[in-house]
């Protein structure tokens, strides 16, 4: 049974730099995409970005120039870094197992998150 | 497009049979998979692919896509079964971005 489990800060101050780590146990880490998403308070899902087990990132054009995410996999383990938070950073911050198969027959892809973390409630105050 | 629209709200008596709708361009090219949102919890996903449900979700979730729209159906809605219901994708312009729609928020009656 694959579990991933996430911790970090959950109360930091503006202009500091939010560091969440997710770890992987059970099933395999290559092969998938591991994402960060997150979720302010009372709003829905928003992607923040990905990465693969050799390191290959891919991220929200909306977060990009704060955003680095980074792999260790002697670990199973992946990291977000988000810099220069402000209070509309506040949000809870999931992790998850992004998994893509493509059907070539009809040319279509099946992309998915089909594990998640538990959610970590981040929040930016003075 | 990068955009996946879905209806804020929506409402289905107690055993009746319930639609939500998500529309974006890259549901040509992307099946949608959806996830049910509880408050407090993390989203599980309950649709993916064609019509395929991972273990443990109820058969009366199906998925189903005609173009640029999917559909979650819920045949016989439960009082269990009120959440955020999200779809998702990636964009098919080439960028490899990852999309959600809005959300709908379930209301069983």
């Amino acid at each position: 049974q694959v579990q991933l489990q996430q911790w970090g800060a959950g109360l930091l101050k503006p202009s500091e730099t939010l560091s969440l780590t997710c770890a992987v146990y059970g099933g395999s880490f290559s092969g998938y995409y591991w994402s960060w998403i997150r979720q302010p308070p009372g709003k829905g899902l928003e992607w923040i970005g990905e990465i693969n087990h050799s390191g290959s990132t891919n991220y929200n054009p909306s977060l990009k120039s704060r955003v680095t995410i980074s792999v260790d996999t002697s670990k199973n383990q992946f990291s977000l870094k988000l810099s220069s938070v402000t209070a509309a950073d506040t949000a809870v911050y999931y992790c998850a197992r992004g998994h893509i198969v493509v059907v070539t027959a009809i040319q279509m892809v099946n992309y998915y998150f089909d594990y998640w973390g538990q959610g970590t409630l981040v929040t930016v105050s003075s | 497009s990068s955009e996946l629209t879905q209806d804020p709200a929506v409402s289905v008596a107690l055993g009746q049979t319930v639609r939500i709708t998500c529309q974006g361009d890259s549901l040509r090219s992307y099946y949608a998979s959806w996830y049910q949102q509880k408050p407090g919890q993390a989203p599980v996903l309950v649709i993916y692919g064609k019509n395929n449900r991972p273990s443990g979700i109820p058969d009366r979730f199906s998925g189903s896509s005609s173009g640029n729209t999917a559909s979650l159906t819920i045949t016989g809605a439960q009082a269990e079964d009120e959440a955020d219901y999200y779809c998702n994708s990636r964009d098919s312009s080439g960028n490899r971005h990852v999309v959600f729609g809005g959300g709908t928020k379930l209301t069983v009656l």
